[in-house]
């Protein structure tokens, strides 16, 4: 069974602070994604990471950055934040491939106060 | 723009009847075509897949229907049950966007009991 983890399931955070969402996949995926769900807009792609140290904007990138040092491990940034980044985060994982499913985390709620 | 769209919030239907929950897609490059199911606080799961080659594919109380020359699949949910209440997204895969699905809004299906 493939697990994709992240390291939070609920979070609460001041406007301004810097904040970390972590997420780690055991199923050696080459592709990792993180996602935003907000109500009537579906999930929209912030960042994606193809390997190592590799990464590509999704659809909304802004005031949001991404690291990955390890291919089991993808982190999302948010620089400083802010009270509309308060959002449900969704991590996953997909292999390369052109019909290949992904596989999501469980998800971080996140509150910026 | 919304490349991906479900047009119904929501639905309705009784335990035991049939539920259809529909997508439309405006990206004749999408060749592959997925629905997640999801829970509160939960993460998305893979539900069933469809790729451009067929119009059907089915999965126990799942089919999924594909018609090419309308943009339009819908899944097909018999007989549906009270836990199958929960958002449903259908999502797209194509040859322009590799790996990355593109998801519609979603729509919350309640099955009453």
């Amino acid at each position: 069974d493939v697990k994709v983890t992240q390291s939070s399931r609920y979070l609460v955070k001041r406007t301004g602070e810097k904040v970390f969402l972590e997420c780690v996949q055991d199923m050696d995926h080459e592709n990792m994604f993180w996602y935003r769900q907000d109500p009537g807009l579906g999930l929209r792609l912030i960042y994606f990471s193809y390997d190592v140290k590799m990464k590509e904007k999704g659809d909304i990138p802004e005031g949001y950055s991404v690291s990955r040092e390890k291919k089991e491990r993808f982190s999302l940034i948010l620089e400083s934040a802010s009270t509309n980044q308060t959002s449900m985060y969704l991590c996953a994982s997909s292999l390369v491939g052109r019909w290949t499913e992904a596989f999501f985390g469980q998800g971080t709620r996140l509150t910026v106060v | 723009d919304q490349q991906v769209k479900q047009n119904s919030p929501s639905l309705s239907v009784q335990e035991g009847r049939i539920s259809i929950l529909n997508c439309d897609y405006t990206n004749s490059m999408f060749d592959y075509f997925l629905w997640y199911k999801k829970y509160p606080a939960e993460g998305p799961t893979f539900l069933i897949s469809i790729s451009s080659i067929k119009d059907k594919n089915e999965d126990g109380r799942f089919t999924v229907f594909l018609n090419k020359s309308a943009k339009h699949l819908s899944l097909h949910i018999v007989p549906s049950q009270p836990g199958d209440s929960a958002v449903y997204f259908c999502a797209a895969l194509g040859e322009t966007s590799g790996s990355r699905l593109t998801f519609g809004e979603g729509t919350q299906l309640t099955v009453n009991p």
